[in-house]
């Protein structure tokens, strides 16, 4: 069955660094997204993109993070310089439509020391 | 400010019995809703789905009853088995919405064998 898939799955990194967390989508779709949560709480949509824009973004999406599709298969979160309060598990998505199933991958755990 | 985890709802049903987990939405003009299912270190596993023109919809023993008028939505499993142990969000977004699917905190079902 095809998945989301996330690399890396754990992440450790100091605070002020640079971190790029990695998302291969199902590859026939078309709508991708990225959702985090902080241990214990609920999940919380960041962002979607869609034919190579942001479709839409939260309050927590601010000019610390961005996004890309650098190729025809991966799609990236980059957070410029991580706070403590971004440790959490970043989740991305896929979606053949733009209203339907979400497939989330298994997230990527980010610890900012 | 330090993040403090929610205290998640919890439901514990004995195996075979029926479970129904509750949730009350928040936006008025969400027409699409979602039952995930999270389990321990995972990302959220769509369960089923219903949209606002109707009131219940039902899949392989899982049933997603609407009530529009009050803004509530329940999930009922049956026949619970172990392998249903998991926290099992509630979710809602808006057509055009571009999937900014909004997550409710979490019941978590523990089902005793």
């Amino acid at each position: 069955e095809p998945e989301v898939t996330q690399t890396p799955s754990h992440q450790v990194t100091q605070m002020g660094q640079e971190v790029i967390l990695r998302c291969v989508p199902i590859s026939n779709h078309l709508y991708f997204y990225w959702y985090r949560q902080i241990l214990g709480q609920k999940v919380e949509f960041l962002v979607s993109f869609y034919n190579n824009e942001i479709s839409e973004k939260s309050e927590i999406f601010d000019d610390q993070f961005s996004v890309e599709r650098p190729d025809g298969s991966n799609f990236t979160l980059k957070i410029r310089s991580t706070k403590l309060e971004d440790s959490a598990m970043y989740f991305c998505a896929s979606s053949d439509s733009s209203v339907g199933e979400l497939f989330f991958g298994e997230g990527s755990r980010l610890t900012v020391l | 400010g330090e993040s403090v985890g929610l205290h998640l709802p919890t439901l514990s049903v004995q195996e075979g019995d029926n479970s129904i987990i509750n949730c009350a939405y928040s936006n008025s003009a969400s027409d699409y809703f979602i039952w995930y299912k999270q389990e321990s270190g995972k990302g959220p596993q769509f369960i089923i789905d219903i949209r606002s023109n109707m009131d219940k919809r039902q899949g392989q023993r899982v049933t997603v009853l609407l009530n529009k008028t009050v803004k509530h939505l329940s999930l009922q499993i049956a026949a619970t088995q172990p392998g249903d142990s998991a926290v099992y969000f509630c979710a809602e977004t808006y057509s055009g919405g571009y999937q900014k699917v909004t997550f409710g905190i979490g019941t978590k079902l523990q089902v005793i064998p």
